[in-house]
């Protein structure tokens, strides 16, 4: 199947703990991002890769660390859990240029106790 | 700053009924429009693309509707189905990233 596949699915962590999550696309787009849907169900960009290289990183704290080995993979690694990194995180791809849309994929629920 | 607003927030209709959702925006320096599907506890199911240049874009029961000047887009959706429930949100296109409304949480009756 084509798409954008995350994975876990659901992670259960303590405080203070480090964790990743991994995306990875076979559709054949240059660019990936991540957003961050909050309790409210508001997205905010996080991060967006182009080619692996990072093009935009929005306000958020250094404990959260994109990788990008390769143009089909992005990984979040996040340092130092706290409470409030509790949400729903979404990996999406789109090819280059502006005008196409987004793939998204299917998210991961983060719960930090 | 991009601000995407859609409104209502939450929606409630009888199956069968025709219903529209609205999306504003404060740029109207965009290049396209996206409205997505999410169902309680997925992803982000992408419905409709609608390029700057253009005025609308059908899909089946779907029509979306884009008037960039005025910072609007609407989705229609006709003979509504139970199926339909779920949280509908637009994004918009500035070139570097989508920027996303709050999302209508629509509800159709049985």
């Amino acid at each position: 199947d084509t798409a954008v596949s995350q994975t876990p699915k659901y992670l259960v962590t303590q405080m203070g703990n480090d964790k990743s999550i991994k995306c990875e696309q076979n559709l054949g787009h240059d660019t990936m991002y991540w957003y961050k849907q909050d309790s409210k169900k508001f997205l905010k960009i996080m991060f967006s890769y182009n080619n692996k290289e990072l093009i935009i990183n929005e306000t958020v704290p250094n404990r959260f660390s994109p990788k990008s080995p390769d143009k089909a993979h992005l990984n979040l690694h996040i340092n130092s859990l706290e409470l409030g990194d509790s949400a729903v995180y979404f990996c999406a791809s789109s090819l280059p240029g502006t005008t196409y849309g987004y793939t998204f994929g299917s998210g991961t629920r983060l719960t930090v106790v | 700053k991009q601000e995407v607003t859609q409104i209502p927030a939450a929606l409630s209709v009888p199956e069968g009924e025709n219903l529209v959702l609205n999306c504003s925006f404060t740029d109207s320096a965009i290049y396209n429009l996206q409205w997505f599907r999410q169902d309680p506890g997925k992803g982000l199911t992408s419905l409709l693309l609608i390029q700057s240049s253009q005025r609308e874009q059908t899909s089946g029961r779907l029509n979306a509707s884009l008037d960039k000047s005025s910072g609007r887009s609407t989705l229609y959706i006709a003979a509504s189905q139970p199926g339909d429930s779920a949280t509908y949100l637009c994004a918009v296109n500035t070139g570097n990233q989508f920027y996303f409304g709050t999302g209508t949480s629509l509800t159709v009756i049985p």
